[in-house]
Order: structure tokens, then C-alpha cells, then sequence
């Protein structure tokens, strides 16, 4: 399978502990993409890389969180200090990043538990 | 700040019956809108996108307008299958430095009934 591949999919955690993510994009994609999608709301953009540049991060994105992609291909997503509000599924899209339309492709995501 | 709206939280329908969902947004034109279909448990898969200056596009039994003056975006799927059933996702983009960040809508859950 060459789709985007996300670990862990499901992570349960308790208060106040620190989180990782990692998002595999597909091979050759250079823009990779982080978004958190809550029950009944479309996703949330978070931040986006083009290679190993962050380009963007959200204003919504407090400074507990952060993200990497070190040699522009796997990212991480880490979060510090969780709270219960950062319950949601985290979903990370990848693209070819050629033209102003390309399309993502998105990961099965991570469902985080805050408990 | 931009605001999407799609007009419900669910539809349900017939089979056979032709499907229209709507995206209404505030504020400037998107460079360009697209939409998602979402599984429950899944990430969003890739359907279709209309650009600012086209007023149609379709695929197969999918056909997406854009009207830049109401500032709506319509969804159509016709001939629909229980198969068809899933949430669906507008989403806006609108270029220069930002192109390729995309600003969701809450979604639409289709229920198409046999």
C-alpha cells in the first residue's frame, strides 16, 4: 500500500502527559500536511510543510504543540502538557505539491484520548 | 475571519434520487473549492475541484458548481446508492502564499435509504 500511513491509530493518554504522532506521506510527495478534526466538525488546518520547511503553522496551534520533518520525508506531531480539550482524531495529508491545485491525500488519522 | 456553512447536518434520501448538498461561505472568493467524502473512522478522500472561474465540473455521476455571486458551491450526486452514504466535505483554498491550506466546512451526513 502506498497511501499515507499514520502511528499509532488510537493513543490514550492522561492529563498533562506528552504525545507523538508520526505521519508517513506518500513516497515523493513534498508537501505534507497536519489537520485535528473534532465529532461533527470538518478538519482543522494545523500546519503544513513543504519538504522539511514548515511554511505555516496556525494561530490556533498553542505552543505545546509541534511539529517536524527532518529530512523532508516521515513528520512528527508531538504535544506536551495534554489536556483534556486536545481529545480529537489528527489527520495528516500529503500532496505533490506542483501547482496551486494539487490535491492531498489523507491518512486514516490518530484518535486521541485525553482522559 | 472566512466562514463555511453546509446547509445541514444530514440528508437522507431516497436510492435513485438525485443528491444536492450546499457550501455557502463568507467573505472573498476561494481561489478554489473542493469537495470530500468521509467514512466513519477514515480520513477524507478526494472527489472534486472547481476553480474561482469555472462555473461546472463533472465525474461520473458527480457534478460540482460554483457561483462566486451567491457564494455557493452545490454538490450533486446522481442516481444515488447506498453505497453513496458517508459525510461530505467542502473545502476552500485561496492560493498565493497559502495555496494548498484548506479551510473545511462542518460536513454533511448523506444517508441514502434502498
Amino acid at each position: 500500500d502506498t497511501g499515507v500511513s499514520q502511528n499509532p491509530r488510537h493513543k490514550i493518554t492522561k492529563r498533562g502527559q506528552n504525545v507523538t504522532f508520526r505521519c508517513d506521506p506518500i513516497s515523493e510527495h513534498n508537501r505534507l500536511y497536519w489537520y485535528r478534526q473534532t465529532l461533527g466538525q470538518g478538519p482543522e488546518f494545523l500546519t503544513y510543510f513543504q519538504n522539511e520547511a514548515q511554511l505555516e503553522k496556525s494561530r490556533l496551534l498553542s505552543d505545546r504543540f509541534s511539529a517536524e520533518r527532518p529530512k523532508g520525508s516521515f513528520s512528527t506531531l508531538e504535544i506536551q502538557r495534554t489536556e483534556q480539550g486536545d481529545s480529537a482524531m489528527y489527520l495528516c495529508a500529503s500532496s505533490r505539491g506542483q501547482g496551486d491545485t494539487d490535491t492531498q491525500y489523507f491518512g486514516p488519522g490518530t484518535r486521541l484520548t485525553v482522559l | 475571519s472566512q466562514k463555511i456553512e453546509q446547509n445541514s447536518e444530514a440528508l437522507n434520501i431516497q436510492e435513485g434520487k438525485t443528491a444536492t448538498l450546499t457550501c455557502n461561505y463568507t467573505n472573498y472568493s476561494p481561489a478554489y473549492l473542493q469537495w470530500y467524502r468521509q467514512d466513519p473512522g477514515r480520513g477524507p478522500v478526494f472527489l472534486l475541484l472547481i476553480r474561482e472561474n469555472e462555473k461546472e465540473k463533472r465525474k461520473e455521476r458527480l457534478k460540482v458548481t460554483f457561483d462566486t455571486t451567491l457564494k455557493q458551491s452545490l454538490f450533486h450526486i446522481t442516481a444515488s446508492q447506498p453505497a453513496d452514504s458517508a459525510t461530505y466535505l467542502c473545502a476552500l483554498s485561496y492560493g498565493g502564499t497559502s495555496y494548498g491550506k484548506l479551510t473545511f466546512g462542518q460536513g454533511t451526513i448523506l444517508t441514502v435509504h434502498p
